[in-house]
């Protein structure tokens, strides 16, 4: 079974820092990565996703990720961050079944810009 | 396209009650996913559909929870009776293909 692991439930930053969210997964299969973001009393809104090909993926907003299959990881940054970046954000892993796959979600980190 | 549609938006309900809840996916989208969200268990996966038949419901916590999908355009999240702990924020999704899935803006859910 394929699980999610995000280490930080909270990362303060200031405005114009740079920010790494970590997120590690488990899975015996070959995945897809996904980043979500969610705003406040808004529904969860794609960042970047990973297929296959290039490691380094570039999303919305300025984030990007890279896999790293080695290390199992999935860790998205951001070089400098604006106020408008507050929201939690959930890594998801999803095994290739052949059908409608399942996201197996982490269970979020919450980003605080701060001026 | 209008994205996924859900209804209501909040539902405020007594103990006991059945509770309805809407999700119409984006057009063309063959799978469709419920979600439960709670401060204390974070986002879970419900219940998930591929080409309107139900896949996988290990999620659905007890038998009053049932989702059916009746057509292409359309499903339903039915709790009965209600009972406070099911508070929370009820999400839909859906996805072509199996790849990103696309989430609705939620119905949050209060029982009293």
């Amino acid at each position: 079974a394929q699980s999610v692991t995000q280490l930080d439930s909270q990362v303060p930053v200031f405005e114009e820092a740079p920010v790494e969210l970590r997120c590690n997964y488990s899975s015996s299969v070959s995945v897809y990565l996904f980043w979500y973001v969610q705003y406040p009393n808004q529904g969860l809104q794609l960042l970047l996703k990973y297929l296959s090909g290039s490691t380094l993926v570039k999303g919305i907003n300025g984030f990007e990720a890279e896999f790293n299959k080695s290390q199992t990881s999935f860790h998205l940054r951001k070089p400098s961050v604006h106020i408008s970046d507050t929201a939690e954000y959930f890594c998801a892993v999803s095994e290739f079944t052949g059908g409608g796959n399942k996201l197996t979600f982490g269970t979020g980190t919450q980003l605080k810009v701060e001026l | 396209d209008a994205g996924v549609i859900q209804s209501p938006r909040h539902e405020v309900t007594e103990m006991g009650q059945e509770v309805t809840l809407r999700c119409k996916p984006i057009s063309g989208h063959n799978s469709l996913f419920w979600y439960r969200q709670t401060m204390m268990r974070g986002l879970e996966l419900l219940i998930y559909f591929n080409n309107n038949v139900p896949i996988d419901d290990s999620g659905m916590p007890e038998d009053r929870f049932s989702a059916k999908m009746p057509n292409a355009s359309f499903s339903t999240l039915k709790i009965q009776p209600s009972e406070p702990r099911d508070s929370a924020v009820y999400f839909c999704a859906s996805t072509r293909l199996g790849n990103e899935q696309f989430f609705g803006p939620g119905t949050r859910l209060t029982v009293l």
